[in-house]
């Protein structure tokens, strides 16, 4: 079974200065990893993945994250935060031969001016 | 553009009055899934279907249940809403064996007075 433990509910940056969102996982088998986004009252939007292949991984709207296998981590940065960037955010952990995905508890991002 | 639509967007509806959300999708996708989300909580997972295949989450319950007529559709259907059914609700879907990636509709704002 996987899990995602993030760390933080609540992140606030100012606008311009680094955004971490911390993601760790539990895998038996090798994971498949995501960052999704939320807006109020919307659905989730896939940010970026991690499947196979390179460990730094280049999402949308300027956000990376890097698989660590030794650290069992897949943290979410982006190295200007713009106001925009305010929402919430949840890491999800699935893997090879099964159909679920699971998701950490969020955490939300307040970007301040 | 290939998409997940729910309708409606917001549904109201009375304590004990059964209702009926909508998920359609265009991606062709064959896992579909069902998701609560509460208030500042991460989706939770109600049930998929793989194809046809009718997997249910062991703590969702009976009062939730779901139809999927053809690989297009798949209705969530909530027998005798109470209090505490009120949440968004989430649809996604995926292609079994791509990574498991889910996509997700807008969601549908569930209140129940």
């Amino acid at each position: 079974a996987q899990s995602v433990t993030q760390l933080g509910s609540h992140v606030s940056v100012s606008e311009g200065a680094l955004v971490l969102l911390r993601c760790n996982y539990s895998s038996s088998v090798p994971p498949y990893l995501f960052w999704y986004v939320q807006y109020p009252n919307q659905g989730l939007q896939l940010l970026l993945k991690y499947t196979t292949g390179a460990t730094l991984v280049k999402g949308i709207n300027g956000f990376e994250a890097e698989f660590k296998k030794s650290e069992t981590s897949f943290h979410l940065t982006k190295p200007s935060a713009h106001m925009s960037d305010a929402a919430e955010y949840f890491c999800a952990v699935s893997a090879k031969r099964n159909n679920d995905m699971r998701f950490g508890a969020g955490t939300r991002l307040t970007v301040k001016p | 553009d290939a998409m997940v639509i729910q309708n409606p967007r917001y549904q109201v509806t009375q304590f004990g009055k059964p209702v009926t959300l909508s998920c359609s999708q265009t991606l062709n996708h064959n896992v579909m899934y069902w998701y609560q989300q509460k208030s500042s909580q991460a989706p939770k997972l109600l049930f998929h279907y793989y194809d046809k295949d009718f997997n249910n989450e062991a703590d969702t319950p009976d009062n939730f249940q779901s139809r999927r007529p053809n690989t297009s559709f798949c209705f969530l259907d909530i027998r005798s809403p109470g209090l505490g059914d009120a949440a968004m609700y989430l649809c996604a879907t995926s292609r079994a064996g791509d990574y498991n990636e889910q996509f997700f509709g807008p969601g549908t704002r569930l209140t129940v007075l």
